[in-house]
């Protein structure tokens, strides 16, 4: 199947600082990536739909001003969780959309575990 | 907006059954149900998916049915096996957009 990339791994931060996970297709375009938020023992929350070269949509009670999303390219888009705090730690995942054969499908990033100090 | 609930939150089985996974959605709209297996700290990994067009898909010991006029989707593992053990998870979709995910299975296939 398709490759998606997400960097960093992991990560661990003081709080007030900010944070960047950034989201690759490897082997195809992707005009829509989709960020999801996994608490422990939980399942995965959709942040937003992230579409290249517009504004990202965001889900109900997910603060843009706090998640910023930037989808620049085609096989990019980045996720910044600005001024974290405690309560902002979480596996981050990603996942692209591959429209471009016949069947349409969604693949997942690796995760990004965000510690918040 | 679309809801999706599943069940059981937990299922224990012996090496060799069968485990059933039913989910059920609101949103009559949904026409995509992928299923996902999790590995602890792992990315979520599609194993099978059904479209509104099909009632019944299977891929090996992997089988998914779709009851539209219920609104509800199953997950049948037969010959179950060690490896099987994981968190699954049902989702839905319209048009291949977001996913709405239920809350998860956890399978703990015994040896």
């Amino acid at each position: 199947g398709a490759v998606v990339s997400q960097h960093p791994s992991r990560v661990i931060c003081k709080s007030g600082t900010s944070v960047k996970i950034e989201c690759r297709s490897l082997d195809f375009q992707a005009t829509t990536m989709f960020w999801y938020r996994q608490f422990p023992k939980q399942s995965l929350m959709l942040m937003a739909t992230s579409n290249e070269g517009s504004k990202a949509t965001y889900e109900q009670g997910v603060e843009k001003d706090k998640f910023l999303i930037n989808h620049a390219s085609l096989t990019l888009s980045t996720l910044t969780v600005t001024s974290a705090h405690p309560e902002d730690s979480s596996f981050y995942i990603c996942s692209a959309r591959d429209s471009s054969g016949v069947a349409d499908t969604q693949y997942f990033g690796p995760g990004t575990r965000l510690t918040v100090l | 907006g679309e809801n999706v609930e599943q069940h059981p939150s937990t299922l224990s089985v012996q090496e060799g059954d069968s485990a059933v996974i039913k989910c059920t959605y609101s949103d009559s709209a949904s026409n995509y149900f992928p299923w996902y297996k999790q590995e602890l700290g792992k990315r979520p990994q599609l194993i099978i998916d059904i479209r509104s067009n099909v009632g019944e898909k299977k891929d090996q010991r992997i089988a998914v049915t779709l009851n539209k006029t219920a609104k509800h989707f199953s997950l049948h593992i037969t010959e179950t096996q060690p490896e099987d053990s994981a968190v699954y998870f049902c989702a839905a979709s319209i048009s291949f957009q977001k996913l709405v995910f239920g809350t998860g299975t956890r399978l703990l296939v015994s040896p």
